[in-house]
């Protein structure tokens, strides 16, 4: 199971911002950089935010990221349909099984 | 253009083995950390294991520890994941990731199309 909680589901209207919220403790969020990836239906995934808040080339400035204490938070502005996708945070957990964990994913609808 | 397909998935029966390999192109192979990540049908994204750019670092999900050994060749700009003792809960699609850095803690920025994993019997 994971160890990073996201709402199952956020929907919005075309045009509108959604947000979706990631929560862990300090030994993942807490202390090392969130990532958000986005995945389309039948499609692999595709990194949207790293190291908190940047984002790669080709990344529209629609999407943003930000981390507070335990928590971070994905925003999205100017929904469009092709949006509709699972959204998953991720980080880094120092605890004695040092490893990657992701969050238990977002499906957005755009309504 | 950075290209990462996976190859060697398949249908295998409980207690059997399994090879996957990962063939990178388009980038600096050896300066950077690679990745498995699976995703069982319908479900999430869950990491599976990591190897660091020189192999110095490597890391294992507690669910496979034991049973799967990562490895790479930086010489053939190749990952594999050898997968022992499977079980029908490794059913999944396995997806080849590149690290953001020559490290093991850092973000995904490019995943390959995965190959699916099939243990029944």
């Amino acid at each position: 199971q994971s160890v990073l909680t996201q709402p199952p589901s956020v929907s919005a209207a075309p045009g509108q911002k959604v947000t979706i919220s990631c929560s862990g403790s300090s030994s993942n969020i807490g202390n090392n950089y969130v990532s958000w990836y986005q995945q389309l239906p039948g499609t692999a995934p595709k990194l949207l935010i790293y190291d908190n808040n940047k984002r790669p080339s080709g990344i529209p400035d629609r999407f943003s990221g930000s981390k507070s204490g335990t928590s971070a938070t994905l925003g999205i502005t100017g929904l469009q349909t092709g949006d509709e996708a699972d959204y998953y945070c991720g980080t880094w957990d120092s605890s004695l099984s040092a490893l990657h964990v992701f969050g238990t994913g977002t499906k957005v609808t755009v309504l | 253009e950075v290209q990462l397909v996976e190859s060697g998935g398949g249908l295998v029966q409980p207690g059997r083995s399994l090879r996957l390999s990962c063939a990178a192109s388009g980038f600096t192979f050896d300066d950077y950390a690679m990745h498995w990540v699976r995703q069982a049908p319908g479900k999430g994204l869950e990491w599976v294991s990591g190897i660091s750019w020189n192999s110095g670092s490597i890391g294992y999900a507690d669910s496979v520890k034991g049973r799967f050994t990562i490895s790479r060749d930086n010489a053939k700009n190749s990952l594999y994941l050898q997968m022992n003792s499977l079980r029908a809960e490794d059913t999944a699609l396995y997806y080849c990731a590149k690290g953001g850095k020559a490290g093991l803690r850092y973000y995904f920025d490019y995943w390959g199309q995965g190959t699916l994993v099939t243990v029944s019997s």
